[in-house]
């Protein structure tokens, strides 16, 4: 199976502050990533997909880039709404995979 | 508005059966592949188990291989996991999960269902 791993596993950010999270896929995912957020006792929410396309509805703050194996994902200007966990997941190759998850903290 | 009710979920004892069913609404059931995915208290998802539109193709993570049975009825509009032989590893909140491509497996997932925990403990 295609092996995930996001980084950093958590930090603290303040509100305004541009945060980039990355992801890197063990083997060449062409652009088949997804990216969630998930808030405590909430299911995930799909943010980004095909590496970069914004689901509808999601803030334009939002933003995703990367093929192959590396990927980003942006927040531009972090809002108080957007301190979660975020995941990202592959769906080159199935079974699909998900990364560890990176917690995005208050400072 | 789509949505997703699982149900079935519950404490188990160690080398028991569960059955978990996913009550679909709100889009053409039969036109989309879905999934399961679980999180185990307090860590990361886990993708489990997938299943194409038609019920012809079938994945599952290694770690429940031969143990999980995904099927699904296009009639009825709901999505089952047959678990069997579970573990103290299994216990976690299962989701139901919509593919966002429309008759294609491999896409992102882009509904869930609201989750039911499944606890595995003698």
């Amino acid at each position: 199976a295609i092996r995930m791993t996001q980084s950093p596993s958590s930090f603290s950010a303040s509100t305004g502050d541009r945060v980039t999270i990355t992801c890197r896929a063990s083997q060449a995912i062409g652009t088949y990533l997804a990216w969630y957020q998930q808030k405590p006792g909430k299911a995930p929410k799909l943010l980004i997909y095909a590496a970069s396309t914004l689901e509808s509805g999601v803030p334009s703050r939002f933003g995703g880039s990367g093929s192959g194996t590396d990927f980003t994902l942006t927040i531009s200007c972090l809002q108080s709404d957007d301190f979660a966990t975020y995941y990202c997941q592959q769906y080159y190759n199935y079974p699909s995979t998900f990364g560890g998850g990176t917690k995005v903290e208050i400072k | 508005e789509v949505q997703l009710v699982e149900s079935g979920g519950g404490l188990v004892q160690p080398g028991g059966s569960l059955r978990l069913s996913c009550s679909a609404s709100g889009f053409t059931f039969s036109s989309y592949a879905m999934h399961w995915v679980r999180q185990a208290p307090g860590k990361g998802l886990e993708y489990v188990s997938g299943i194409s539109n038609n019920g012809g193709t079938t994945y599952y993570a290694d770690s429940v291989k031969g143990r999980f049975t995904i099927s699904r009825d296009n009639s009825k509009n709901t999505l089952y996991i047959q678990t069997s032989s579970l573990r103290a590893e299994d216990t976690a909140i299962y989701y139901c999960v919509k593919g966002r491509g429309l008759g294609v497996l491999s896409s992102p997932l882009d509904h869930w269902g609201q989750g039911i925990l499944v606890t595995v403990s003698s």
